[in-house]
């Protein structure tokens, strides 16, 4: 079946500094690919998604390419605020049913 | 537009003990979803309906039972609540089972059994 590792958090940042979160998958077929967020008492919510090879996903600064050729969709930003502090779940989705990553906790300091 | 709302936002339980976890969503998605979040191990899809009539198990379905009540409500029920059953519960909706379909969440249940 599909499953989606991420990379180990938590992570600490300091403000401007540039973020990378690791997300690999594994699936049959050409799953679509998206990252959530959820910030401090709230629900997830969808920050980008990328649906075949190569594209790539963008939102609110943060980017992520669908590599199929190492089944990866990892996370970036160049310039990280003390807003995005949050947890990062990377999420693939085969024919049917969305498998999240564990998630990754990230906090940025002023 | 509230999106999707979730009650109650906690709950204590006895070991036991039943009680339903209500969902609704007014964006006439067709597809709805309850989900259990546990420390560590991201969100596992519990029950799902692809539409109004229809219900199927996810990943964990033990334990649980789920109503579509209609286009709009989702409730999860738990019949005799136990201590592993303690996590926060998502709702979410999407427009329809299909995949690269944006899946909207409710603010999240937390359940503590005692």
């Amino acid at each position: 079946g599909n499953s989606v590792t991420q990379m180990e958090g938590p992570v600490t940042l300091s403000e401007e500094a540039f973020l990378t979160i690791n997300c690999t998958y594994t699936a049959t077929g050409y799953p679509s690919l998206f990252w959530y967020v959820q910030y401090p008492g709230e629900g997830l919510q969808l920050l980008l998604k990328a649906t075949k090879a190569d594209d790539k996903g963008s939102n609110k600064g943060f980017e992520a390419t669908y590599r199929k050729e190492t089944t990866s969709f990892h996370l970036e930003k160049g310039s990280v605020q003390v807003s995005d502090s949050a947890v990062y779940f990377c999420a693939s989705q085969g024919a049917q049913k969305l498998v999240f990553g564990q998630g990754t906790r990230l906090t940025i300091n002023p | 537009n509230a999106g999707v709302t979730q009650t109650p936002k906690f709950q204590v339980l006895k070991t036991g003990q039943s009680m339903t976890l209500q969902c609704a969503q007014d964006m006439n998605h067709n597809s709805m979803y309850w989900y259990r979040q546990d420390p560590g191990m991201g969100l596992r899809l519990i029950y799902y309906s692809a539409s109004e009539g229809t219900t199927d198990k996810g990943e964990v379905p033990n334990g649980y039972n789920v109503s579509r009540l209609n286009k709009r409500e989702f409730s999860l029920r738990l019949e005799s609540a136990a201590p592993s059953q303690t996590s926060v519960y998502f709702c979410a909706s999407s427009e329809i089972w299909l995949r690269g379909e944006t899946q909207y969440f409710g603010p999240g249940t937390r359940l503590l059994v005692l």
